[in-house]
């Protein structure tokens, strides 16, 4: 167990729809990632956010968004869903003593019908 | 534009030997590099991290090299045992992006 949780587990819904995936971190750690994993893509890093502020972007589609609160627990909010966003999506945290090494959560895998 | 390449999809080797596996890179020179395993369905777990000026890294029967001039690195697994089958991922910062991550090797351990 990473100690970072994901919520839900699983997520099925339809094409154009918007959906919230929830992210606690490591107790400690200030630094949250997302990530989306499909079978042909691999792991492809999406944004990340330190102690609530946006520290680095990468290939995340202007559909998709996210915030990191105060409590530190962040969301990625995913609107008009396609077929082609259905993957796992995983969080990850990275604290002030190690903070290169990033823990990952559990996941949500995301079903678009 | 960097690439990381991890050598196979699959390997599969008999329990008790070694596994080997590659990463290699091209257009960057990360500082250091890292390497995750994942299990089907959950999320990657890290195990180490080398550094540029490391040119090797142990921790119980996990051995990673990291060679700046080739740019590669391998992983090395000991004495194998079936619980050690998953799928390996190197990783390394590039640019803005905190870790890039290849595609994985999925190793297969037969006893």
């Amino acid at each position: 167990d990473s100690g970072v949780t994901q919520t839900p587990k699983h997520l099925i819904t339809a094409t154009g729809q918007r959906v919230t995936l929830r992210c606690s971190p490591r107790s400690g750690d200030l630094s949250v990632y997302w990530y989306q994993q499909s079978l042909d893509q691999g792991l492809q890093f999406l944004i990340q956010y330190y102690n609530g502020e946006e520290r680095a972007k990468g290939n995340i589609l202007e559909r998709f968004s996210a915030q990191q609160f105060p409590d530190l627990h962040s969301e990625l909010n995913l609107s008009s869903l396609e077929l082609g966003d259905s993957a796992l999506y995983f969080c990850a945290s990275s604290g002030p003593r190690n903070p290169y090494e990033q823990y990952f959560g559990p996941g949500t895998r995301l079903t678009v019908t | 534009s960097q690439k990381i390449e991890q050598n196979s999809e699959a390997l599969n080797i008999q329990e008790g030997k070694t596994a080997t596996l590659t990463c290699n890179y091209t257009n960057y020179s990360p500082a250091y590099l890292q390497w995750y395993r994942q299990d089907p369905g959950r999320g990657p777990v890290f195990l180490l991290l080398i550094r540029e000026n490391e040119k090797e890294k142990r921790k119980e029967r996990l051995k990673v090299t990291f060679d700046t001039t080739l740019k590669q690195s391998l992983f090395h697994i000991t004495a194998s045992q079936p619980a050690d089958s998953a799928t390996y991922l190197c990783a390394f910062p590039s640019g803005n992006t905190p870790l890039v991550f290849g595609k994985g090797t999925r190793l297969s351990v037969i006893a």
